[in-house]
């Protein structure tokens, strides 16, 4: 089985600041990682994901995700943020072997002007 | 392309009754799960469908099932609905049920009085 930890359940940042959002993961076996992004009232889109390679991966709007296998964390940042950052981000894990997502509690992003 | 629809979109029912939602997958996508979204237990996985057969199922009680059709539309009944069912139900739907991205839909708000 595996579980994920969000170490930061709110993070209040002001525009332009950086941001760093923390997810540690178990599992016993291998497994690929996640960080969907969700607006109110609206459902889940993938921001980024590792599967294999590169340990830094990158999404289009700026967000990067570092995999550290060592401290099993798969933690976002985003150098400089925007009021529309503001949303709830969630860290996933995947069996390799499975297709079911386990998620963490979330993180709420506010970007403060 | 269109992506993942969830109907309804709200849907307000009393303890005792049974619900129906539905969800139509992007077309070409043959795998559906189904997720549970609610403040206290976070995001919790239902099942998933492919090519009609259940092929994983998360630890909820047998109230919760689900179908899917040969056209990949899926459904998720509850019956005898409890306070604690609401909850924003998400589907979500992938190419071939692998590593690949799941996309989900807006999601169905239920909720129980």
């Amino acid at each position: 089985a595996q579980s994920v930890t969000q170490l930061d359940s709110q993070v209040p940042v002001f525009e332009e600041a950086p941001v760093e959002l923390r997810c540690n993961y178990s599992s016993s076996v291998s497994v690929y990682l996640f960080w969907y992004v969700q607006y109110p009232n609206q459902g889940l889109q993938l921001l980024l994901k590792y599967l294999s390679g590169s340990t830094l991966v990158e999404s289009i709007n700026g967000f990067e995700a570092e995999f550290n296998k060592s401290q099993t964390s798969f933690h976002l940042r985003k150098p400089s943020v925007h009021i529309s950052d503001t949303a709830e981000y969630f860290c996933a894990v995947m069996e390799t072997s499975g297709s079911r997502l386990t998620f963490g509690e979330g993180t709420q992003l506010t970007v403060n002007p | 392309k269109a992506g993942v629809t969830q109907t309804p979109r709200y849907l307000i029912k009393t303890r005792g009754q049974q619900v129906t939602l539905s969800c139509s997958p992007i077309s070409g996508h043959r795998s559906v799960s189904w997720y549970q979204q609610t403040p206290g237990q976070g995001l919790q996985f239902l099942f998933e469908y492919f090519s009609e057969t259940q092929r994983n199922k998360g630890n909820f009680p047998g109230r919760f099932s689900g179908r899917q059709f040969s056209n990949s539309r899926s459904e998720m009944n509850v019956s005898t609905l409890e306070l604690g069912d609401s909850a924003l139900y998400l589907c979500a739907s992938r190419t071939t049920g692998g590593i690949t991205e799941a996309f989900f839909g807006q999601g169905t708000r239920l909720t129980v009085v």
